[in-house]
């Protein structure tokens, strides 16, 4: 069953903008993960976040966690046009223990136009 | 990062027929993988949970009779999906790693079932 959901399930912003995309989550979690799709293809890591973590950057992106509201956000910053793609969000289910369990939000496409 | 490999990329059988999708991981040792479905403009879906030397661990819901998976290694899980029918064309993904870390993709397999 899927974990959680994520807003919007479509994005459509011009390059150079920022592009930010929520998730939210129903159980507790050990950490939350980001990862993009490109059409078609495998899932690309992005970035982990864990339970007792705030907030983390790498590179243009910049992911926040809300434990309290079960919630994250991804900011993308000056997006380019090679950032289309799909964006998940991805939680490791508290208690899962070492299965490595890992349960994936609806998803939000982005669209970032030249 | 590590590199799972899956393949094929995509086939195309006809109705009846199994198809196996194989998932390696190249360089680490995976004693779990993970087989997720994907239908288009969705997201993924855990089906099972692939355990190296035992019996997979299905999610509620997925026919074991149906999606067969085995571990013979610690490199290698497969999936084979019997009589086949049009239901079953999907995007099938493999996905390995250690517990609480990232997790690695295979590519993806594009199952189109004529």
């Amino acid at each position: 069953s899927q974990q959680g959901e994520e807003d919007p399930q479509a994005l459509s912003i011009q390059e150079g903008e920022n592009a930010t995309m929520n998730c939210s989550y129903k159980t507790s979690i050990n950490n939350l993960q980001w990862y993009r799709q490109n059409s078609g293809r495998g899932l690309v890591h992005l970035i982990l976040i864990r339970s007792n973590e705030r907030e983390k950057h790498s590179g243009r992106l910049r992911v926040t966690l809300d434990t309290s509201k079960k919630s994250s956000s991804l900011l993308i910053t000056a997006s380019r046009a090679a950032d289309t793609a799909s964006y998940f969000c991805a939680t490791v289910p508290e208690g899962s223990g070492n299965t490595g369990k890992l349960i994936f939000g609806q998803g939000t496409t982005l669209q970032v136009k030249p | 990062g590590a590199v799972v490999s899956q393949h094929p990329s995509w086939v195309i059988c006809k109705s009846g027929t199994s198809v196996k999708i194989e998932c390696r991981s190249l360089d680490f040792q995976a004693t779990t993988m993970f087989w997720y479905r994907q239908f288009p403009k969705q997201s993924l879906m855990l089906m099972a949970t692939s355990n190296e030397g035992s019996k997979a661990t299905y999610e509620q819901g997925v026919e074991k009779d149906k999606f067969l998976i085995n571990h013979a290694s610690l490199t290698l899980s497969t999936l084979t999906v019997t009589s086949a029918h049009p239901e079953d064309s999907s995007f099938y993904i493999c996905r390995a790693g250690p517990p609480n870390t990232e997790a690695f993709f295979g590519q993806g397999t594009r199952l189109t079932v004529v």
